[in-house]
């Protein structure tokens, strides 16, 4: 099993549509968990934090369920400029690992 | 943005050639990493390094080695390399002194743009 599993889509969802992915982890002492996003050809850039409380920035939300070891990602009224891949990272420093990425298309 | 670079951007090369890939940060960041990404597999991580000639193996690290004689300067040297070795790779910082600094956090990756290697 890999360290760190997403489902790779693709989500095909219309404008403003909410839309929601998890990232499930297995090392339960990982304390640190981010979201990226990656453009086609590009690098991945950070997204957001996942905080234990739950962390919002405007459309995004992102939380963290340790009971059941995934981590997740809502995006609330999609835009055509939501589309792109959004990968997940748990751990930090010497231990870091991603999850494949899912990959989000949002439809006119 | 952080300050890394990477060079070359774009590399064709053949089978059994030596290749070095090389990653440079500004940022002064501790830690340095190497990944490669390719279709159904996601960012799997080579090498990382910890500090200046600290280094250690990552998940996929046969057939690559890596230096870093200064804190800015990370390589990836393909010794031989091989068609299984046409990817992209993306070089990470992470961790400062100054966490908080340009809002950058201590356990987040930063990525440089990433290098295409083809190895005919």
């Amino acid at each position: 099993r890999k360290e760190v599993e997403q489902d790779p889509g693709p989500f095909n969802v219309p404008e403003g549509a909410t839309v929601a992915f998890n990232c499930t982890y297995s090392n339960s002492a990982s304390q640190s968990f981010f979201w990226y996003r990656q453009d086609c050809r590009k690098e991945p850039k950070l997204l957001m934090s996942v905080y234990s409380s739950g962390n919002e920035d405007g459309r995004f939300t992102a939380q963290l369920n340790r009971a059941s070891q995934y981590i997740s990602l809502l995006i609330r009224d999609s835009k055509l400029s939501d589309s792109a891949t959004y990968l997940c990272q748990s751990g930090g420093y010497q231990k870091v690992t991603f999850g494949t990425g899912t990959k989000l298309q949002v439809i006119p | 943005d952080a300050g890394i670079t990477q060079s070359p951007r774009h590399k064709v090369t053949e089978t059994g050639t030596p290749v070095t890939l090389r990653c440079h940060q500004t940022e002064n960041h501790r830690y340095m990493y190497w990944y490669r990404q390719d279709p159904g597999h996601g960012l799997r991580l080579i090498h990382y390094s910890y500090g200046v000639k600290d280094t250690d193996k990552g998940e996929v690290s046969d057939g690559y080695s890596v230096s870093r004689s200064k804190t800015e300067d990370f390589l990836l040297t393909l010794e031989s390399a091989t068609s299984s070795q046409t990817s992209v790779y993306f070089c990470a910082i992470s961790g400062t002194e100054r966490s908080g600094t340009s809002g950058m956090g201590t356990d987040t990756q930063y990525f440089g743009p990433g290098t295409r290697l083809t190895v005919l």
